[in-house]
């Protein structure tokens, strides 16, 4: 059972136009979200972060939106870099408990 | 570059066998995490350890054990190796116990033929 899905595993996009990846999560008792990033042959990075008591975090181009009713998730890049492109994974914790529970992942290229 | 290293980076072994996975977090994190993800799946965690002494355990088969050294390094050791097991294997480390931001090692790739 993933309580955690990302149902698109790629995404393209032009440079400099915005990306938007999404995330759809099950369990409502979840109370912290994360977005990383992976490059290939590196282990993942952490991006941002947000809390379920808030529903839009900033930091820099990376805004995470948080909308609990839908129970679904979205991270926007804006604007995108060729440097952008990876593997982009959507990460929850349950009852602050640390252990993290990943989605799939989507896979976001870049176009010059 | 993370901090965190992994050895072997790759590693391809038969099945029933045994294998020894390493990792050697940030200089000062006391906590190392354990995950695998298997092929176009998210990552599983199996297990954490902060300064020395199992923390949770998430995932984690019988035939899989870990422990963490007093120098901080940790292994896990994975026997009676299946086909199923075939993935990457990430470490990840924090400075504390308890800590959402968690820093990865490149991984191994095992391989069970």
């Amino acid at each position: 059972d993933q309580q955690v899905k990302q149902n698109s595993p790629s995404l393209s996009v032009q440079e400099g136009r915005i990306s938007i990846l999404n995330c759809d999560y099950t369990n409502s008792m979840f109370d912290y979200f994360l977005w990383y990033k992976k490059y290939p042959a590196e282990g993942p990075t952490f991006l941002i972060s947000i809390s379920s008591i808030k529903d839009k975090n900033e930091d820099g181009r990376f805004t995470v939106f948080l909308n609990k009713s839908a129970k679904h998730l979205s991270l926007h890049i804006v604007p995108s870099q060729p440097g952008d492109s990876a593997v982009y994974f959507c990460a929850a914790s349950l009852d602050s408990n640390y252990q993290l529970i990943w989605g799939a992942g989507t896979k976001l290229i870049i176009k010059p | 570059d993370s901090g965190v290293t992994q050895t072997p980076k790759h590693l391809i072994t038969a099945t029933g066998q045994r294998v020894t996975l390493r990792c050697s977090p940030r200089s000062g994190d006391l906590s190392v995490y354990w995950y695998q993800q298997s092929l176009d799946q998210g990552l599983q965690f199996l297990i954490q350890y902060y300064n020395g002494e199992e923390r949770a355990k998430g995932n984690i088969l019988e035939r899989f054990s870990a422990q963490q050294f007093p120098d901080l390094h940790s292994e896990l050791n994975l026997s009676s190796l299946e086909l199923g097991d075939s993935a990457l294997y990430f470490c990840a480390s924090s400075v504390v116990s308890d800590s959402y931001e968690q820093y990865f090692g490149p991984g191994t790739r095992l391989t069970v033929t």
